[in-house]
């Protein structure tokens, strides 16, 4: 089945510097990839839709100049918290959907802390 | 994307079938039902989806109402590492991938042994 590859599993950085996640499709070409942002007990919130060759759309309220998202080929889609604060601290999940509109598969996301 | 309304929780005993509710009457006729689980600190994991016919594989089983208002997905003997939370979400396919999921609050699913 469709494989989705997060990582880092977990950072931990400083106020003020940036934090680069790479979510990879591994066994198939996603043009477009999801990023989700999850606080504690709550449910997954879509950040922004990652089109390969062409800019992200970002969901209402989500800074596209904090959040960066580089989608360079059809298996590599980046997210680069820029500038980040304590408040940017939550788990990122990426997804990506396999050929023929088969459903979505989703990495196994990335704990970010910063202090 | 039509909205779904799921309980936000319920418990079920290790080796019962665990059936899990969901409403979603204001489907349109090309809306896919999906359910999607998360397990603390994991990514969703996807289980299973369907357009009219019940559904199922090696995971569950997906019963679809007739006028599609609703669905219940049945995990027919659960264990204790089926305890997550289970997300319904209504969307209708697009091509490539490109479909987006919104995921709502879902139903804390706990397996008591």
């Amino acid at each position: 089945g469709a494989v989705v590859s997060q990582h880092p599993s977990r950072v931990i950085c400083k106020s003020g510097t940036s934090v680069k996640i790479e979510c990879r499709s591994l066994d198939f070409q996603a043009t477009t990839m999801f990023w989700y942002r999850q606080f504690p007990k709550q449910s997954l919130m879509l950040m922004a839709t990652s089109n390969e060759g062409s800019k992200a759309t970002y969901e209402q309220g989500v800074e596209k100049d904090k959040f960066l998202i580089n989608h360079a080929s059809l298996t590599l889609s980046t997210l680069t918290v820029t500038s980040a604060h304590p408040e940017d601290s939550s788990f990122y999940i990426c997804s990506a959907g396999g050929p023929g509109g088969s459903p979505l598969h989703f990495g196994n996301g990335t704990r970010l802390t910063v202090t | 994307d039509a909205k779904t309304t799921q309980p936000p929780s319920m418990d079920c005993a290790e080796g019962r079938a665990a059936n899990l509710p969901c409403n979603h009457s204001t489907i349109s006729g090309n809306e896919y039902v999906y359910w999607y689980r998360q397990i603390h600190s994991q990514g969703p994991q996807y289980i299973i989806h369907g357009l009219k016919n019940n559904e199922t594989n090696e995971m569950a089983s997906l019963i679809i109402t007739e006028d599609r208002k609703s669905s219940t997905l049945i995990l027919p003997h659960a264990t204790l590492r089926d305890t997550a939370v289970y997300y319904c979400i209504v969307r209708a396919p697009a091509q490539g991938g490109s479909e987006k999921l919104v995921f709502g609050k879902g139903t804390k699913l706990t397996v008591n042994p």
